[in-house]
């Protein structure tokens, strides 16, 4: 069964600086898709970036970039400029294609606060 | 916003009562989800919908009651609740039938069963 591991419950960054959250899962599978999703306080799950497992390239989204490592399945989150608005829950997500529809495992998620 | 709604936001019930959450997608997708969000648990999946049918029922008690009647609504009716149902309880929808589609979530329903 896969598993999706973030090891760091809680993180603080001062605004402007960066600042890089972890995840690493398990699985057997070579193909496969990586997210992480953002939760403000306001409870909205948002997207904040997605990855397949097939691409070499890490993915990025202006202040926001992923570091893949397939062989260590590792995917961490970097985020660069820290805004306050960028304090909420971040959840790292795997999707293994074909089987159940749909079916993300989610991490227990790191708490970020951004300190101005 | 990401175009999918939920109500209530908050909801308090005793373990007799019978309320329904409802969810509503602006997307034009085709696959709705039902989460239970636990605080220091991961996000569990409950029910998935694809094209109004159910494809997933993750040994959901029966207590919860899933409801699609189209695919741009889904309803949680819930019945007889346990004070350990408390939790966020979100929706999500995702565009196609297959799983690779990303899933734009609901703000969510705070869920207290006194």
């Amino acid at each position: 069964a896969q598993t999706v591991t973030q090891s760091q419950p809680e993180m603080s960054v001062q605004e402007a600086e960066t600042v890089t959250l972890s995840c690493t899962y398990d699985t057997s599978e070579s193909n496969y898709y990586l997210f992480w999703y953002k939760q403000p306080p306001s409870r909205q799950m948002i997207l904040v970036i997605r990855q397949e497992a097939y691409k070499q390239q890490n993915a990025t989204e202006n202040r926001f970039s992923v570091n893949f490592q397939k062989a260590a399945k590792s995917f961490s989150l970097k985020i660069s400029d820290s805004q306050l608005g960028d304090t909420a829950m971040y959840f790292c997500a795997f999707m293994k294609p074909g089987g159940s529809q749909g079916n993300l495992i989610f991490g227990k998620g790191t708490k970020l606060s951004v300190k101005p | 916003e990401t175009g999918v709604t939920q109500t209530p936001r908050h909801l308090v019930m005793g373990m007799t009562n019978k309320k329904s959450l409802k969810c509503e997608q602006h997307l034009g997708h085709n696959a709705m989800y039902w989460y239970k969000q636990s605080a220091k648990k991961p996000l569990e999946l409950m029910f998935v919908y694809s094209l109004e049918e159910r494809v997933e029922n993750n040994s959901v008690p029966s207590r919860f009651s899933p409801e699609c009647p189209n695919s741009s609504h889904l309803f949680l009716h819930l019945h007889t609740l346990q004070p350990e149902d408390s939790a966020l309880y979100l929706c999500a929808s995702s565009l196609g039938q297959t799983n690779q589609e990303t899933q734009y979530f609901g703000p969510g329903t705070r869920l207290l069963v006194l």
